[in-house]
């Protein structure tokens, strides 16, 4: 089965700094998906990026990057200009392109971002 | 608007006392799921569904069901609800194909007593 870890329990930084956080995952597949979650105090959880393993040009959502290694099973989420929004709980996400794979999506335990003014 | 609806967005309950919590979505999603969130541990996937009529097992089954009669709707049911059950609940789908991204419910924190 898939594993995704996240090492970072807690991170901060400065407002208008840059901060990147780290995920690591385990799989023997070569097609899958992968995602970032946002979760704010809210405790929405909200979709912030995604990448396909089979793309090799990391995705980019405005302010919201990500440096995808597929050969050490990497991805990590970099925030450029973080803004007090920004803080939040982040999860990363491992999704199975097998629709009859019993963990469809699997988690990482999360990193909680904080930003200081 | 395109959304999972989730209910309640609080419940506190004693042991032993059935309970259900409802999920619906509006966007024909084949897929839905629950999960648990607790702290250090992420999200962990309690049931799953591909279609209606079809369930099965996630990471964290025991002492809760589903069943999915309708496209839209995936209740979950706590039979005998017990402390170590006291999480935050999430119901999500998306299409099937394996690049669609979950959509998610607004959460219900559960507390039994």
């Amino acid at each position: 089965a898939q594993t995704v870890t996240q090492s970072q329990p807690e991170m901060s930084v400065q407002e208008a700094e840059t901060v990147t956080l780290s995920c690591t995952y385990d799989t023997s597949e070569s097609d899958y998906y992968l995602f970032w979650y946002k979760q704010p105090p809210s405790r929405q959880m909200i979709l912030v990026i995604r990448q396909e393993a089979y793309k090799q040009q990391n995705a980019t959502e405005n302010r919201f990057s990500v440096n995808f290694q597929k050969a050490a099973k990497s991805f990590s989420l970099k925030i450029s200009d973080s803004q007090l929004g920004d803080a939040a709980m982040y999860f990363c996400a491992y999704r199975s392109p097998r629709d009859n794979y019993g963990q469809n999506f699997v988690f990482g335990p999360g990193t909680r971002l904080s930003v200081l003014p | 608007e395109a959304q999972v609806t989730q209910n309640p967005r609080y419940l506190i309950t004693v042991t032993g006392k059935k309970l259900t919590v409802t999920c619906s979505q509006n966007m024909n999603h084949e897929y839905m799921s629950w999960y648990r969130q607790d702290p250090g541990l992420g999200l962990r996937q309690i049931y799953y569904s591909m279609n209606v009529e079809v369930t099965d097992k996630g990471d964290v089954p025991e002492g809760y069901k589903v069943s999915r009669k309708e496209k839209r709707n995936f209740p979950l049911i706590l039979e005998s609800p017990s402390p170590n059950q006291t999480s935050l609940y999430f119901c999500a789908s998306s299409f099937v194909p394996a690049n669609s991204p979950l959509h998610f419910g607004n959460g219900t924190r559960l507390t039994v007593t």
